[in-house]
């Protein structure tokens, strides 16, 4: 079965600094990989995805996240965050062909000023 | 943008009511998904349907639940006979055809039983 670790619950990061945030997943293949935000009172918004190609992907907001196959993993970055990222940030995955999604706990992202 | 909207945004009901939460997908996308997070855990799939028939079902989704795409633009999630645990937010999402198609989320139901 496929699971998702995310294993910060809680990040808090300046105005300005970078942010990594990590995400570690299980699956028997290659899945299809997601970051979603959730902002308070809102849906889930897609910031990125791989299936497959350039392990380096780019998302919107200056979101970017890089697949890791020897690590398992799919750590989001941002070179610098603006105070409208605080948000709670969902690393997801899909087996290819996909059509369910399975989920992290998320993690909370804070900014400070 | 097109996006999924989600009706009420907010429902409380007692224990053993029945609720039925309600979706209006992405106009031409063909699968439809309901997930759910209580509070403090993860979001967890609960649902996916397509060609007007569930395509899977996680084992959360027993025989007190129940989906039905009644016209061509509502997608809906009822429950039977709500229990306590099923206190949580519901998110629906829809996707177009294509296998790396996007799922896109609505802005979710809180659902309270009291």
């Amino acid at each position: 079965a496929q699971s998702v670790t995310q294993p910060d619950i809680h990040i808090t990061v300046s105005e300005g600094a970078s942010l990594e945030l990590r995400c570690n997943y299980s699956y028997g293949a290659t899945p299809y990989l997601f970051w979603y935000v959730q902002s308070p009172g809102q849906g889930l918004q897609l910031l990125l995805k791989y299936f497959s190609g350039d392990t380096l992907v780019q998302g919107i907001k200056g979101f970017e996240a890089e697949f890791k196959r020897s690590q398992s993993s799919f750590n989001l970055r941002k070179p610098s965050v603006h105070w409208s990222d605080a948000a709670e940030y969902f690393c997801a995955v899909g087996p290819p062909g996909y059509s369910t999604l399975t989920f992290g706990k998320g993690t909370m992202l804070l900014v400070s000023p | 943008e097109p996006e999924v909207t989600q009706t009420p945004s907010h429902q409380v009901t007692q224990m053993g009511q029945e609720v039925i939460l309600r979706c209006v997908p992405i106009s031409n996308h063909l699968y439809f998904y309901w997930y759910r997070q209580i509070l403090g855990q993860k979001v967890e799939f609960l649902v996916s349907f397509y060609n007007n028939e569930i395509s899977e079902k996680s084992e959360i989704f027993d025989d007190q639940f129940s989906v039905e795409r009644p016209d061509g633009s509502n997608f809906t999630l009822k429950i039977r006979s709500t229990k306590l645990e099923d206190s949580a937010m519901y998110f629906c999402a829809s996707k177009g055809g294509r296998s790396t198609d996007t799922q896109y989320f609505g802005p979710g139901t809180r659902l309270t039983v009291l």
